[in-house]
């Protein structure tokens, strides 16, 4: 069965330094997703991705994020200057017609 | 904020068919209900969707009052692998917003 993948699987970095979280998604999906989860919170939405561009945002998605489909496969979370705040588990998904949402496994970001 | 309210906790015993209810009583006519699952600290887990006709797959079934105000996600014969928290969800745009949801303990 058809799976999102991410890597890295557990991602640590400093403070101010740049990240990017990999996300393959499933092959036929044509909408993409990130979401985050701080530890003990609930999972909350950051953005949403289709055609090529972003057709949603939260308020959480500011300058420092941005996201990318480099090519037919891969779709990535830059985060530009960590903060100690943007430690959570980071999780893609995908989706073919923009119903049902399949998630990855997630990475973990710990900034120190 | 997410627009259902669900019990925190629950408990089933392993076998027995575990009902887990949502209120969502300010949906709008063309919002779906979603069920999620989350096991540990995995990525939710897709469980079942529907808008007002009951709806059943391998997985479970989601049966939504006619006035669409609440919905019972129904797993038929819960395993000790059903451990997890659910999500109902009511989606709105394209994102989902996920609540606090229920914790669904299966004990042997």
């Amino acid at each position: 069965e058809p799976e999102v993948t991410q890597t890295p699987s557990h991602q640590v970095t400093q403070m101010g330094q740049e990240v990017i979280l990999r996300c393959v998604p499933i092959s036929n999906h044509l909408y993409f997703y990130w979401y985050r989860q701080i530890l003990g919170q609930k999972v909350e939405f950051l953005v949403s991705f289709y055609n090529n561009e972003i057709s949603e945002k939260s308020e959480i998605f500011d300058d420092q994020f941005s996201v990318e489909r480099p090519d037919g496969s891969n779709f990535t979370l830059k985060i530009r200057s960590t903060k100690l705040e943007d430690s959570a588990m980071y999780f893609c998904a995908s989706s073919e017609w923009g119903y049902e949402q399949y998630f990855g496994p997630g990475t973990r970001l710990t900034v120190t | 904020d997410a627009k259902t309210t669900q019990p925190p906790s629950m408990d089933c015993a392993e076998g027995r068919a575990a009902n887990l209810p949502c209120n969502h009583s300010t949906i709008s006519g063309n919002e779906y209900v979603y069920w999620y699952r989350q096991i540990h600290s995995q990525g939710p887990q897709y469980i079942i969707h529907g808008l007002k006709n009951n709806e059943t797959n391998e997985m479970a079934s989601l049966i939504i009052t006619e006035d669409r105000k609440s919905s019972t996600l129904i797993l038929p014969h819960a395993t000790l692998r059903d451990t997890a928290v659910y999500y109902c969800i009511v989606r709105v745009t394209d994102k989902l917003i996920f609540g606090t949801g229920t914790r669904l303990q299966v004990f042997p």
